[in-house]
């Protein structure tokens, strides 16, 4: 079946030091959507990328979607304590449901 | 605040037993979705309901099921318990049917713990 891998699985940084996050999907997507999840909390919507090679940026967060629509990163630049969370990609299956990523696990060290 | 409403927060049951989990979704929302996210584990989708229908269906036991009704409230019910059971469980909305392009918008969570 249609499966989202995210690596690094766990990533500890020193906070001012960048982060970055991949999304590989088994399949085509016609759209990727990434959710942060803080410790102890719920997914949070992030952002939606639909087209090719797609960019978007919120501050020091930068989405892009890949050429084939299969693969998608998330990059943090200058990573502060409020970034530590849980990212996740998500892609949708069929037409009726997203699959989720993996995850990656963000923690940042003062 | 999502917007979507979960009770209770926190359930502690024997194994054997059964529950249930209720959700509100946003106002206006049709679309409400059950997760199950085990411990440093990732979101594992159960089931969708759109507009009082069941819509897709993923990962769940037969020892489980859900309905959503006139109101577009949600319940799951997790019946003849198992300690592998305890996990978190979200519930999440979208505005329409879900066709993979929709935000969905996700509860605090009912944390389940199965004695």
């Amino acid at each position: 079946g249609q499966q989202v891998m995210q690596i690094p699985q766990y990533q500890h940084v020193q906070e001012g030091e960048d982060f970055t996050t991949y999304c590989n999907s088994s399949t085509t997507l016609s759209n990727i959507q990434w959710y942060k999840q803080r410790p102890g909390g719920h997914p949070v919507f992030l952002i939606q990328l639909v087209k090719s090679g797609e960019v978007k940026k919120q501050k020091r967060l930068t989405f892009q979607f890949g050429e084939a629509k299969k693969n998608s990163s998330l990059h943090i630049t200058a990573t502060q304590t409020t970034d530590v969370g849980t990212y996740f990609c998500a892609g949708p299956r069929n037409t009726d449901k997203l699959i989720f990523g993996t995850g990656t696990r963000l923690q940042v060290f003062p | 605040d999502s917007g979507v409403t979960q009770t209770p927060k926190h359930l502690i049951t024997a194994t054997g037993q059964r529950v249930t989990l209720r959700c509100s979704p946003r106002s206006g929302d049709l679309s409400v979705y059950w997760y199950q996210q085990s411990l440093d584990q990732g979101l594992q989708f159960l089931i969708q309901y759109y507009n009082g229908e069941e819509r897709a269906k993923g990962n769940i036991l037969e020892r489980f099921s859900a309905q959503q009704f006139p109101d577009l409230h949600s319940e799951l019910n997790l019946s003849s318990l198992e300690l592998g059971d305890s996990a978190l469980y979200f519930c999440a909305s979208s505005l329409q049917v879900g066709t993979g392009g929709e935000t969905q918008y996700f509860g605090p969570g009912t944390r389940l713990l199965v004695l």
